[in-house]
């Protein structure tokens, strides 16, 4: 079956670092991938997103590449903010799924000033 | 983007007891809603599909007669917890795929906290 194995957290970070957060998947065919984030007390929201191998994605600063050679979808942001304090989640739709998701464990970040 | 509202936000029920959760695409419609389960400090685990006209679709493990889904119309799906006991104290959210070119995005709902004492 469909997985998604994500990084352990929580993460905790000074302002201004840079932030790296783990994700590689299971699936057969060719997934659509995605990252999710929940700040506190809201719904998920979708961060970003790539649909084929070699596509990378990309918002607020946020970056991941769907590299289909080590099937993973790393999340990456450069500099931080304490704003980006958060739950981040990686997850995958497979083709002909109907488009439900399959979610990893979720990442809590945490960025202090 | 899109809006998906559910309500209630949280709720507290006796044990024996049964909860309405609503999820309402607010300015598009669904077809589809999906139902999600999160436990603390881990992922969101599908429960089933909802599909406007049809029966829902249940993923492996999860009891249909336990948890009730209903696609009413175009832009409400309902999940009621028939009998609630304890260890189904959770947290709730809703899904709706997007239609067109975002395709592949799906909109939440910001979830309903259930306590069962």
């Amino acid at each position: 079956g469909n997985s998604v194995t994500q990084m352990e957290g929580p993460v905790t970070l000074s302002e201004e670092a840079f932030l790296t957060i783990n994700c590689t998947y299971t699936a057969t065919g060719y997934p659509s991938l995605f990252w999710y984030v929940q700040y506190p007390g809201e719904g998920l929201q979708l961060l970003l997103k790539a649909t084929k191998a070699d596509d990378k994605g990309s918002n607020k600063g946020f970056e991941a590449t769907y590299r289909k050679e080590t099937t993973s979808f790393h999340l990456e942001k450069g500099s931080v903010q304490v704003s980006d304090s958060a739950v981040y989640f990686c997850a995958l739709s497979a083709a002909g799924s109907a488009r439900q998701l399959t979610f990893g464990s979720g990442t809590q970040l945490t960025v202090l000033p | 983007g899109a809006v998906v509202s559910q309500h209630p936000s949280r709720v507290i029920c006796k044990s024996g007891t049964s909860v309405k959760i609503e999820c309402r695409s607010l300015d598009f419609q669904a077809t589809t809603m999906f139902w999600y389960r999160q436990f603390p400090k881990q992922s969101l685990m599908l429960m089933a599909t909802s599909n406007e006209g049809s029966k829902a679709t249940y993923e492996q493990g999860v009891e249909k007669d336990k948890f009730l889904i209903n696609h009413a119309s175009l832009t409400l799906s309902t999940l009621t917890v028939t009998s609630a006991h304890p260890e189904d104290s959770s947290f709730y959210i809703c899904s709706a795929p997007a239609t067109g070119q975002s395709r592949h995005e799906q909109f939440f709902g910001p979830g309903t906290r259930l306590t069962v004492l």
